[in-house]
């Protein structure tokens, strides 16, 4: 399966905009950009996707390199309510994990006041 | 939709006896995934249906662990017998089978294995 690396932690001050890197040097052609979150004490939720554009949604803005080796997330004002895990995912639909949803160690983003 | 349904929320047993998690997932979606929590492992991906059909279960522990889907709409994961390391958040996941989707989770259930 193709793998993400990404900071076990990042720091932001509420109101401030957050950058949430991802590195997926060998990503495949067909492998979509997911980000999820987990607040504590509950289950991860989507947060954004993508495939070769940027994307915007009302939660985030996700910005893909290029050569698609890296991606970053983007909070553009952080609020305490955005502390959280944040989960940087390859999903294939076309290879053998068919769409399989792995996750790995993630980023803790903490938010100070 | 309610979302994804899973009962028991919290599950408190004795070592060896039988437990079975519960999923509903969201109607339509044709993909499910249980998931398993601790804090020294992280989300592990335990097993993953199409169609009612396993996909993946390389991450299903061992023999003491099952997981059926009889139907698209109930999906169970079984532990028998239980033991104390079993203890975890089991979460269950569902999705559509298409390149644009996104994966809804339920709420988890806490299992404890005394």
């Amino acid at each position: 399966d193709a793998k993400t690396t990404q900071p076990n932690s990042m720091e932001s001050n509420e109101e401030e905009p957050v950058h949430l890197p991802c590195n997926h040097s060998t990503i495949s052609g067909t492998d979509y950009i997911h980000w999820y979150r987990q607040l504590p004490s509950q289950g991860p939720e989507y947060v954004i996707h993508g495939l070769t554009s940027n994307v915007n949604n009302r939660m985030a803005s996700l910005a893909i390199a290029e050569d698609r080796k890296s991606s970053t997330l983007i909070l553009h004002r952080a609020t305490l309510r955005d502390a959280a895990v944040y989960y940087c995912i390859l999903r294939d639909f076309y290879g053998g994990s068919q769409g399989n949803l792995i996750f790995g160690k993630g980023t803790k983003l903490s938010v100070k006041p | 939709d309610a979302g994804v349904i899973q009962s028991p929320r919290h599950e408190v047993t004795e070592m060896g006896q039988e437990v079975t998690l519960r999923c509903k997932p969201i109607s339509g979606h044709n993909s499910l995934f249980w998931y398993r929590q601790t804090m020294m492992r992280g989300l592990e991906l335990l097993i993953y249906f199409n169609n009612n059909v396993p996909i993946d279960d390389s991450g299903m522990p061992e023999d003491r662990f099952s997981a059926k889907m009889p139907n698209a709409s109930f999906s169970t994961l079984k532990i028998q017998p239980s033991e104390p390391r079993d203890s975890a958040v089991y979460f269950c996941a569902s999705s559509l089978e298409t390149m644009n989707t996104e994966a809804f989770f339920g709420q988890g259930t806490r299992l404890t294995v005394v």
